[in-house]
């Protein structure tokens, strides 16, 4: 089974604090993406990477940076967290060059910035 | 601009009936589309998808139609089970063939309950 796995299902932090979440995958994917899900707002695309430290801002970047060290794992960090950052988080990851650009998702990370 | 949606929120439907979710997309370039079940407390999960070129794909016990001239996607499930509670979004990959960055734009969400 292709697995997407996210390190913390739930986190709680400080505002200002800095916040790291991590993301790795087994499918040897090239595309890692990071979303956050709102009540009311869907799926939003924070940033998304198409190879190893290549990334691309998605929809919503701001307040948002990421790493791509290795082809496996895809981090999302909140440099000064805020509490209007609280949300779920969700990583996913797709295969490059195929004709299949559906997208496997890790089981998320609520986050909450108090 | 580009945009998916859902007609329902909510959609409570009785055990063993069938079960349709609905979708419009707005982008006529749109040549993939895709249906993900959410669990609470579980990331979304594929179901099924469907590429322009069709109008109708079956999966077990689901089944997507899509009508490009309306630009509506619907998810049919057949005999809705228990387990089929969930939230279900549609997303539509706008750029196949330009680009494989598989950057999916999501809907948001309608939340099938069913009922015993």
């Amino acid at each position: 089974d292709v697995k997407v796995t996210q390190s913390s299902r739930y986190l709680v932090k400080r505002t200002g604090e800095k916040v790291f979440l991590e993301c790795v995958q087994d499918m040897d994917h090239e595309n890692m993406f990071w979303y956050r899900q709102d009540p009311g707002l869907g799926l939003r695309l924070i940033y998304f990477s198409y190879d190893v430290k290549m990334k691309e801002k998605g929809d919503i970047p701001e307040g948002y940076s990421v790493s791509r060290e290795k082809k496996e794992r895809f981090s999302l960090i909140l440099e000064s967290a805020s509490t209007n950052q609280t949300s779920m988080y969700l990583c996913a990851s797709s295969s490059m060059g195929s004709l299949n650009e559906k997208l496997f998702f890790g089981s998320g990370t609520q986050l909450s910035v108090l | 601009g580009e945009s998916v949606g859902l007609h329902l929120p909510t959609l409570s439907v009785q055990e063993g009936d069938n079960s349709i979710i609905n979708c419009a997309y707005s982008n006529s370039a749109s040549d993939y589309f895709i249906w993900y079940k959410q669990e609470s407390g579980k990331g979304p999960q594929f179901i099924i998808d469907i590429r322009s070129n069709m109008d109708k794909r079956q999966g077990q016990r689901v089944t997507v139609l899509l009508n490009k001239t309306v630009k509506h996607l619907s998810l049919q499930i057949a005999a809705t089970q228990p387990g089929d509670s969930a939230v279900y979004f549609c997303a539509d990959y706008p750029g196949h063939g330009s680009s494989n960055t598989g950057k999916l734009i999501f809907g948001q969400g309608t939340t099938l309950q069913v009922k015993p």
